[in-house]
């Protein structure tokens, strides 16, 4: 099992509406959580970071986090074509003082 | 955050040579990464450089092969030798600031590298 694992996509979400975007990790212990996005030819961005359970809002983007069910994902609300990226989510294990990224998932908002 | 320069933003290099790829903060950091991300791949940490002291590697990467200096807190360097076709990725430096409170991870612009 990977440490931390994402759907590749693309995931195609029409303008407007919600994008959601979902990560689960295997190591129960870890405690910070953390989204990236990544437009093409970039450096990964920190959108988000969370530390407890439930959700936690900035703008358009939601992170929610359940450590009994060892997931996170991230909400994009009224998505734009601005958001069309891969997002990169990453944790913290618990044993070490770095972040182990998954594969990404790409996002596609279609007009 | 801390604004996070990289020199050179892209290179050519040819195989058997070697390339040193530096990274600057504007600001101390507690800790500095190097990450490899390859084409159409994700985040790879090659090791953490530590200031004043031999960098800590990943599974698979070696000092021989990637050696990392960082003399201060605002400043490393990333070294790749011999390199190979297979070398060819974009290479990333991340910056954390534990004494700001917090674990979160920023990255500078990265630097291309392809190997002929």
């Amino acid at each position: 099992q990977k440490e931390v694992e994402q759907n590749s996509g693309p995931l195609s979400v029409p303008e407007g509406a919600i994008a959601s975007l979902n990560c689960t990790y295997s190591d129960r212990g870890s405690q910070s959580f953390f989204w990236y996005r990544q437009y093409s030819g970039k450096s990964p961005e920190l959108i988000m970071s969370i530390y407890s359970n439930g959700d936690k809002e900035d703008g358009r983007f939601t992170a929610q986090l359940n450590k009994a069910s060892q997931y996170v994902s991230l909400l994009i609300r009224d998505s734009q074509p601005s958001d069309s990226a891969t997002y990169l989510c990453a944790v913290e294990p618990s044993s070490a003082s770095k972040i182990i990224f998954g594969s990404g998932t790409r996002l596609s908002i279609r007009p | 955050s801390a604004v996070i320069s990289q020199k050179p933003s892209r290179d050519i290099c040819q195989r058997g040579t070697s390339l040193t790829i530096q990274c600057q903060v504007d600001s101390q950091v507690t800790m500095m990464f190097w990450y490899r991300q390859q084409p159409g791949q994700s985040l790879t940490l090659i090791a953490t450089a530590n200031q004043g002291s031999e960098a800590t590697y990943e599974s698979g990467f070696v000092i021989d092969k990637f050696p990392i200096s960082r003399p201060n807190l605002t400043f490393s360097t990333l070294t790749v030798s011999n390199m190979s076709p297979e070398d060819s990725s974009i290479y990333l430096c991340s910056v954390e600031n534990r004494l700001a409170g917090n674990n979160e991870q920023f990255f500078g612009p990265g630097t291309r590298l392809t190997v002929l």
